[in-house]
């Protein structure tokens, strides 16, 4: 079975510090993984995929990601954060037939 | 267009009730998907639809019923529903590539109370 663990639950940083969400994954193949965003009441928006390739992606918004298999990890990262980065942050972990199965997520929260 | 569109954002029902919740995209995905988001939870996979087929329903209750009418719309019809059953509902869509399902692209959402 695949499963996310994100060990943070909520995570404050000031505007303009940089900034790790961290992710853990458990999936008996190469897994196909996910950053999305989320703001309150809306959608999810993908800021980054992995799906084989380079371990380090690069996304939208300045983010980028690692994979690292042998720490079962694909943290988020961003090297300053800005106010409007607030929001809820999912990792996720899908199979070929496209099933995602999600962490619980991280707040980030922003400090002026 | 690279949108998942999602009829209606809000929609208040009785536990009598019968409603439908609509999503549309017009990316030539040809996998669709429902999620379920309660407050401050993840989402929760309800169903996947491959090729207007129902390929994956996660032991969700009758009371949720999916249908596929053709590759760009996906329903979920509503009846008999449990004031638990309020949550934020999701569609989403992706591509096959070489047998693999990429990366989803998600609606804006249809926030259901359920009263």
């Amino acid at each position: 079975a695949q499963s996310v663990t994100q060990p943070d639950i909520h995570i404050t940083v000031s505007e303009g510090a940089s900034l790790e969400l961290r992710c853990n994954y458990s999936y008996g193949a190469t897994p196909y993984l996910f950053w999305y965003v989320q703001s309150p009441g809306q959608g999810l928006q993908l800021l980054l995929k992995y799906f084989s390739g380079d371990t380090l992606v690069q996304g939208i918004k300045g983010f980028e990601a690692e994979f690292k298999r042998s720490q079962s990890s694909f943290n988020l990262r961003k090297p300053s954060v800005h106010w409007s980065d607030a929001a809820e942050y999912f990792c996720a972990v899908a199979n070929n037939a496209g099933k995602s199965t999600f962490g619980d997520g991280t707040t980030l929260t922003v400090k002026p | 267009d690279t949108e998942v569109t999602q009829t209606p954002k809000h929609l208040v029902m009785g536990m009598t009730n019968k409603k439908s919740l609509k999503c549309e995209q017009h990316m030539g995905h040809r996998a669709m998907y429902w999620y379920k988001q309660k407050a401050k939870k993840p989402p929760e996979l309800m169903f996947v639809y491959s090729y207007e087929k129902l390929s994956i329903n996660e032991s969700v209750p009758s009371r949720f019923s999916p249908e596929c009418p053709n590759s760009s719309l996906l329903n979920l019809h509503l009846h008999a529903l449990q004031p638990e059953d309020s949550a934020l509902y999701l569609c989403a869509s992706s591509q096959e590539v070489r047998g693999v399902n990429t990366e989803a692209f998600f609606g804006q959402g249809t926030r259901l109370t359920v009263v």
